[in-house]
């Protein structure tokens, strides 16, 4: 059965740094592995989508990559705002989703 | 964009009552799910459908039943409610056979069974 970790479980940074969330799964046969935003109270928002034959998405700050072979990917978020406080959650997909327990980011002013 | 709507977003209801939660989405996505999501314990998936009338049990389906009679509405149902269903709900849906494609979730539905 797919597991799926992410690691730091909480992080806490000034604004403006470049910051990196991980994320690693135990059966690298996925399909693709989703990466999802999600604020207080409220359902997740998907991000970035990398399928398994890609090694990276962008869209806008976020860089997120992906490296079947390790069983790890990587979401990359470049000149952190305040607005980008939020819980960040990584799913692998082998016709079966499963979710990390996300990472708690808080960007300070 | 893809819109998946949960009609409750806050309910309260008594132990033994019957609840009903409705998802509905607007992309003609073959596939959705539900699951409930505590802390510490992450996303579960309760229950899913890759079609019409057709339903999939996940990881803790105890509990709880499920109706698709419509593509694009999919209804979780807890038949006599207990206080260990209090949660938060989410429905999500996705295109491509295999679950391939792309999740999207609804705005969740916080359940506090009294």
């Amino acid at each position: 059965k797919q597991e799926v970790t992410q690691i730091p479980a909480a992080l806490s940074v000034p604004e403006g740094e470049n910051l990196v969330l991980n994320c690693s799964f135990t059966d690298s046969a996925i399909y693709n592995l989703q990466w999802f935003r999600q604020d207080p109270g409220k359902g997740l928002t998907s991000l970035l989508l990398i399928q398994s034959s890609q090694r990276e998405q962008t869209s806008g700050r976020l860089n997120a990559s992906l490296d079947k072979s390790s069983g790890r990917s990587t979401l990359y978020i470049a000149a952190s705002q305040p607005g980008d406080s939020a819980t960040y959650l990584c799913a692998a997909n082998n016709n079966d989703m499963r979710f990390g327990a996300g990472t708690r980011l808080t960007v300070k002013p | 964009d893809v819109k998946v709507t949960q009609s409750s977003r806050y309910l309260v209801k008594r132990t033994g009552e019957k609840v009903f939660l409705e998802c509905v989405q607007d992309m003609d996505h073959e596939n959705m799910f539900w699951y409930r999501q505590d802390p510490g314990l992450g996303l579960r998936l309760i229950y899913f459908s890759y079609d019409v009338k057709m339903k999939e049990k996940g990881d803790i389906p105890e509990g709880y039943s499920v109706s698709r009679e419509k593509k694009e509405r999919f209804s979780l149902i807890l038949e006599s409610a207990s206080t260990n269903q209090t949660s938060m709900y989410l429905c999500a849906s996705s295109t491509n056979v295999w679950n391939t494609g792309e999740l999207f979730f609804g705005e969740g539905s916080r359940l506090t069974v009294l």
